[in-house]
């Protein structure tokens, strides 16, 4: 079981440059989100799936687009990357029954140049 | 709109006394709250969330928050910090409001545990 992982862990990116953020999650959980990391302003929403078939945006879409592939996963895209996109991009999923919480894959270190 | 706060960037406290780790609301409704944990170059993990009864929640590694809904309040406590309990805290309240499944998340708070 392995949770939730991501790839890839680390990636430098130049100025227009595109990528795809890849995550999965094992749980059989139904919503899965999509957060960026930057000092000094927690965890900001980028876009969500409350489950499968379905996406949303969330605090700060701009420059971002994802696929909800499946149950298990849910990809996000940059398709034309800006220095302000260098961050930290976590991906959750939650859902299990009963439960609420959120369960957090490792992070992707993303550095736009 | 539903908000979190977390006013103090930084806890220092010296290991072996008690430690708290601060948290507000502001929601519509009865919230669920949430407590995580996050350590150098990881994800956040789950410590612990009150959902609905007793207003004191345990958690994992020995943690507990306190809900006080005249306070608006959901702080994190530990009776004993340790010096592996160093690391950046992050409370959350889940979007109920919105009819969706979003959480919003306060921007965390640094704890320092000094041996």
């Amino acid at each position: 079981n392995a949770g939730v992982t991501q790839t890839p862990k680390f990636q430098v990116l130049k100025t227009g440059q595109s990528m795809t953020l890849q995550c999965a999650q094992d749980m059989n959980h139904n919503s899965m989100y999509w957060y960026r990391q930057d000092p000094g302003m927690g965890l900001r929403l980028i876009y969500y799936s409350a489950s499968e078939g379905t996406t949303d945006k969330g605090e700060v879409p701009n420059g971002y687009n994802v696929s909800r592939l499946n149950k298990r996963e849910f990809s996000l895209r940059l398709e034309s990357a800006a220095p302000s996109q260098t961050s930290v991009y976590f991906c959750a999923s939650s859902g299990g029954l009963g439960t609420y919480e959120q369960y957090f894959g490792p992070g992707t270190r993303l550095t736009v140049t | 709109a539903q908000s979190v706060a977390q006013p103090e960037d930084q806890v220092n406290v010296a290991e072996g006394n008690p430690l708290t780790v601060k948290c507000t609301y502001s929601v519509s409704g009865n919230p669920y709250l949430f407590w995580y944990v996050q350590y150098p170059n990881r994800g956040l993990q789950f410590l612990l969330k009150y959902i609905t009864g007793d207003n004191l929640v345990k958690g994992s590694y020995g943690f507990e928050a306190e809900f006080n809904k005249s306070q608006t309040s959901f702080h994190l406590k530990k009776p004993s910090a340790l010096v592996s309990d160093s690391a950046l805290y992050f409370c959350a309240v889940r979007d109920l409001t919105s009819g969706t499944y979003k959480y919003i998340f306060g921007t965390g708070t640094r704890l320092k545990v000094l041996a």
